[in-house]
C-alpha cells in the first residue's frame, strides 16, 4: 500500500524558516521525480518545486526561487523542502506529489504552514 | 509561462446529467514527442487532490469511465457523462508540457443542483 506522509508544518513568524518532510512507503521512491504543490486557504493549486529522481536537478517557481530548497534522501525514502525567509503569502497547505511521467501519481495529505506574527 | 484558463469556474448539475469543463492553454501543449501533457485533477471537499486523467485522455486506474478527457493543441475538456453525488468538488487542469513552471487552471467547482 502506498503511504505518503508530510510533516514539519506549523506557525512561523515572517522571515523565519521551516523544513518540510515527506516520507513515502509502499513503492520505489527513487523511480519518481517529486514535486511540492501548495494551496493557500480557499485558493487553487500552485506548483512550487520539482526534483528529479536522482536528486540532481531541481526547479522552482519564481515566487520561491532563492528562498526554498528541495532535496531528497532516496535511502530514507524522504523528500524535503527547506523554506527560508518566509512571507505571509507562503501560508498554505503543502503537498508532496509523485511523478513517473506526469505529476500527480500520488499526493500526500498535506501539511499546513502558517506565516504570521 | 503557460497560462491555463478554465471555464466555467462554477457548475451546478442535476444528478444523472452530464457536465463539461473547458480548459484552454496560452500555447499548444503538444510536445515534440507527440504526447500532450494535459492532466485533470479532482479535489473533493476536505481531501487532497487526485489525478483523474493524464496525457490528455488516459484515465487513472480506479477512475469511473463516466470521466473522459479530450481536446488538442490549446483546447481541452473534461466530461462527466452522468454526474453522481461523489463527484462534488473542485476540478483542475494542469499542463506539464512546458516546464518549469508547471501550471494549473483556476479550478472549477462542481455542485449538485
Amino acid at each position: 500500500e502506498v503511504q505518503v506522509v508530510e510533516s514539519g508544518g506549523g506557525l512561523v513568524q515572517p522571515g523565519g524558516s521551516l523544513r518540510l518532510s515527506c516520507e513515502v512507503s509502499g513503492f520505489i521512491f527513487h523511480g519518481y521525480d517529486m514535486h511540492w504543490v501548495r494551496q493557500a486557504p480557499g485558493k487553487g493549486l500552485v506548483w512550487v518545486s520539482r526534483i528529479d529522481r536522482d536528486g540532481i536537478g531541481a526547479n522552482y517557481a519564481d515566487s520561491v526561487n532563492g528562498r526554498f530548497t528541495v532535496s531528497r534522501d532516496n535511502a530514507k525514502n524522504t523528500l524535503y523542502l527547506q523554506m527560508n525567509s518566509l512571507r505571509a503569502e507562503d501560508t498554505a497547505v503543502y503537498y508532496c506529489v509523485g511523478d513517473r511521467g506526469s505529476p500527480g501519481d500520488f499526493w500526500g495529505q498535506g501539511t499546513l504552514v502558517t506565516v504570521s506574527s | 509561462d503557460v497560462v491555463m484558463t478554465q471555464s466555467p469556474l462554477s457548475l451546478s448539475v442535476t444528478l444523472g446529467q452530464p457536465a463539461s469543463i473547458s480548459c484552454r492553454s496560452s500555447q499548444s501543449l503538444l510536445h515534440s514527442n507527440g504526447k500532450t501533457y494535459l492532466n485533470w485533477f479532482q479535489q473533493r471537499p476536505g481531501q487532497s487532490p487526485r489525478r483523474l486523467i493524464y496525457e490528455l485522455s488516459h484515465r487513472e486506474s480506479g477512475v469511473p469511465d463516466r470521466f473522459s478527457g479530450s481536446g488538442s493543441g490549446t483546447d481541452f475538456a473534461l466530461k462527466i457523462s452522468r454526474v453522481e453525488a461523489e463527484d462534488v468538488g473542485v476540478y483542475y487542469c494542469m499542463q506539464s508540457t512546458h516546464w518549469p513552471p508547471y501550471t494549473f487552471g483556476q479550478g472549477t467547482k462542481l455542485e449538485i443542483k
